[in-house]
Parts: structure tokens; C-alpha cells; sequence
């Protein structure tokens, strides 16, 4: 039962590199999730996607692009890192409202 | 700005001991979700309340959503060393169908 998978799982980048964090979710769910959580701040959503063919932008959309590239998958991109992008990221998905959200692992990023 | 404001922030406790946690806005919910997150994954659901008033159960902890749906508590009897983790709670986002907003979370400690 894989659920919810990210890769990778753990990155170092240099600031001003790219990247893509990849997420596919094998529940044949509509909706996915990006999000990011800092310490003592919660779960804060980047982008989301309703339906496959659409994204929308959450609560902190600056820095980051997101493709959803089927119904499957959903990337995040981080154009040129910064060392506020340093946090951990959990993709989610979910297949209606008030359904719960499944979570991948996260990916651990690190912006120097 | 809604917000979901956790207390407390951090609790360590003796196994066997009662504990209460919170989750408190000024805001009215529709629906209110708890999450509990362990360390290295990502967070997930336990337990969604949707009527002012509502009580709910899973084995030793109790769900208890306020009569004005502004606030939800968790009570766990007879905490175990497997309860530890960071217990999280997540409303809907006005009339968003897709985004919730989070509290910063109660990180959970049980000493064996």
C-alpha cells in the first residue's frame, strides 16, 4: 500500500539552484496538496490541485511552481532556491471534502 | 485571518497519566479535523467532528468539538509512550472547498 509517495527524501542545495520535488499517489484521488511546515508554524499550503488540468495558488505561492502532470502526479519546482525555502515538504492528496488528507513522507530540504 | 491557535505547545508527561489538549479560534468551522504526526511522516487523520456539541472516541482518546464550533479539545486517559507525537488540528478555509488552515500543532511527549 504505497499511499502517498516523495522523492527524494532528503536534499542539499546551494542557493540560487533548482529543483523539483516529485509526488504520485497511487488512491486515484482528485485533489493534491503542497505544503510546507516550520517549526511552530503549522502546515502552511504552497499550491494545490482540484482536478487533474488545474492548479491554484495557497497561502505561500511565491518561490515555487507546481505541475500536475495526470491524475497521479503533482511536482513542485523551486526555480532558484532560496535559504527561506529551507523546510520540510509534504505533498498530499485527498478525494473529496471533508475526506482526510494522506500524506506522503515529506522531503527535507536545505537551502544553503 | 482565521487561525487555529494549539495549546499547549509542548507537554511531557508520565505514562498512565490523563492530559488535555486544545484547539481554539475566534473563527466558526464547519468541520474540524485532528491529525497525529510522528517523527519522519507525514501527519495523519484521526478523527473529523462536524456538529457543534460532538463527542467522539477512538480507544483512549476523546474528540470533543465546542457548542459554537470555535474550539475542539483531545483527552487522552492514561497516556502510553505510544500516544508520543505532534497532534495537529485543521479546520476548512472559509468556503474552500480544498484548503484548510492549521493550528501550529501540541508536540507530545510519554515517558515510559
Amino acid at each position: 500500500n504505497a499511499g502517498v509517495t516523495q522523492t527524494p527524501k532528503f536534499q542539499v542545495l546551494k542557493t540560487g539552484q533548482s529543483m523539483t520535488l516529485q509526488c504520485a499517489q497511487d488512491m486515484n484521488h482528485n485533489s493534491m496538496y503542497w505544503y510546507r511546515q516550520d517549526p511552530g508554524m503549522g502546515l502552511r499550503l504552497i499550491y494545490y490541485s482540484a482536478s487533474e488540468g488545474t492548479t491554484d495558488k495557497g497561502e505561500v505561492p511565491n518561490g515555487y511552481n507546481v505541475s500536475r502532470l495526470n491524475k497521479r502526479e503533482f511536482s513542485l519546482r523551486l526555480e532558484s532556491a532560496a535559504p527561506s525555502q529551507t523546510s520540510v515538504y509534504f505533498c498530499a492528496s485527498r478525494e473529496i471534502f471533508n475526506q482526510p488528507q494522506h500524506f506522503g513522507d515529506g522531503t527535507r530540504l536545505s537551502i544553503l | 485571518t482565521q487561525l487555529l491557535e494549539q495549546s499547549p505547545q509542548f507537554l511531557s508527561i508520565q505514562e498512565g497519566e490523563n492530559l488535555t489538549v486544545y484547539c481554539n479560534s475566534s473563527s466558526v468551522f464547519s468541520s474540524l479535523q485532528w491529525y497525529r504526526q510522528e517523527p519522519g511522516e507525514g501527519p495523519v487523520l484521526l478523527v473529523t467532528v462536524v456538529t457543534g456539541g460532538e463527542v467522539k472516541k477512538l480507544k483512549r482518546l476523546t474528540f470533543q468539538f465546542g457548542d459554537a464550533r470555535k474550539d475542539s479539545s483531545l483527552h487522552i486517559t492514561a497516556a502510553q509512550p505510544g500516544d508520543t507525537g505532534l497532534y495537529l488540528c485543521a479546520a476548512r478555509a472559509g468556503d474552500s472547498n480544498y484548503q484548510l488552515i492549521w493550528g501550529a500543532g501540541t508536540k507530545l511527549i510519554i515517558k515510559p
